[in-house]
């Protein structure tokens, strides 16, 4: 594919439940980002990969949320024991290199915990 | 997290004028600004950036203003169309802290009447 792809793209779920939620970078780039969107509250950076280096986590809002990229391309965050303020639109980019600037997201996850 | 701060938080203009939003930020060492516009049900995507050693960047109907001084940075949509009507957010960032993510504000949402 083209462009950053995330699935799944609607997520609804109960509060309590663990979430998984994925995202498949765009081929041969090598930095992958985590935000997570809530209404009127812009985008919140969550989690950075860059290629074998240990992830920036320094966005994760608590110790409930967890992501992993496995070989260096797709990408996993988990939201274990959701809460009811963990539903937002969860977006995915990436970009070339360690110095790339422009940043190319998927269309997101919504999330919705009930 | 060093805040960029954005405003409006809506907007509505008539077709054929011109959309103003404005970003403040308070981070000295940010050297990268860019703009992205967000359809619904899409993830952002980018639009125009601009380093802070030129004052303006114009790309089609599209310009970023800088004010290195002030710390300020607009984006105007000249000859505003219906089709321009989207979410924008500005962003920053210091390339010095190569591959750190993207400071965004909190978003406007643009409403271009016909």
């Amino acid at each position: 594919g083209a462009g950053v792809s995330q699935s799944p793209s609607n997520k609804v779920t109960e509060k309590g439940k663990d979430v998984e939620l994925r995202c498949d970078p765009i081929s041969g780039h090598t930095a992958l980002y985590w935000y997570r969107q809530s209404l009127g509250q812009g985008l919140e950076f969550l989690i950075y990969f860059q290629g074998n280096s240990a992830p920036d986590k320094s966005g994760l809002p608590s110790d409930r949320f967890s992501a992993e990229r496995t070989g260096g391309s797709v990408s996993t965050l988990t939201i274990q024991r959701t809460q009811q303020e963990d539903s937002a639109v969860y977006l995915c980019a990436s970009t070339m290199n360690l110095n790339g600037e422009t940043q190319y997201f998927g269309p997101g996850t919504r999330l919705l915990v009930l | 997290q060093q805040q960029v701060k954005q405003s409006p938080q809506s907007l509505i203009v008539q077709k054929g004028g011109i959309s103003i939003i404005n970003c403040a930020y308070e981070n000295t060492a940010f050297d990268y600004f860019p703009w992205y516009q967000q359809f619904p049900g899409k993830g952002p995507a980018l639009l125009i950036a601009i380093r802070p050693d030129v004052s303006e960047k114009k790309e089609g109907r599209f310009t970023i203003s800088f004010n290195k001084s002030a710390k300020q940075f607009s984006l105007h949509i000249m000859d505003s169309q219906p089709g321009d009507s989207a979410t924008y957010f500005c962003a920053a960032r210091s390339s010095h802290q190569a591959g750190t993510a993207l400071i965004f504000g909190k978003g406007t949402t643009l409403s271009v009447s016909s």
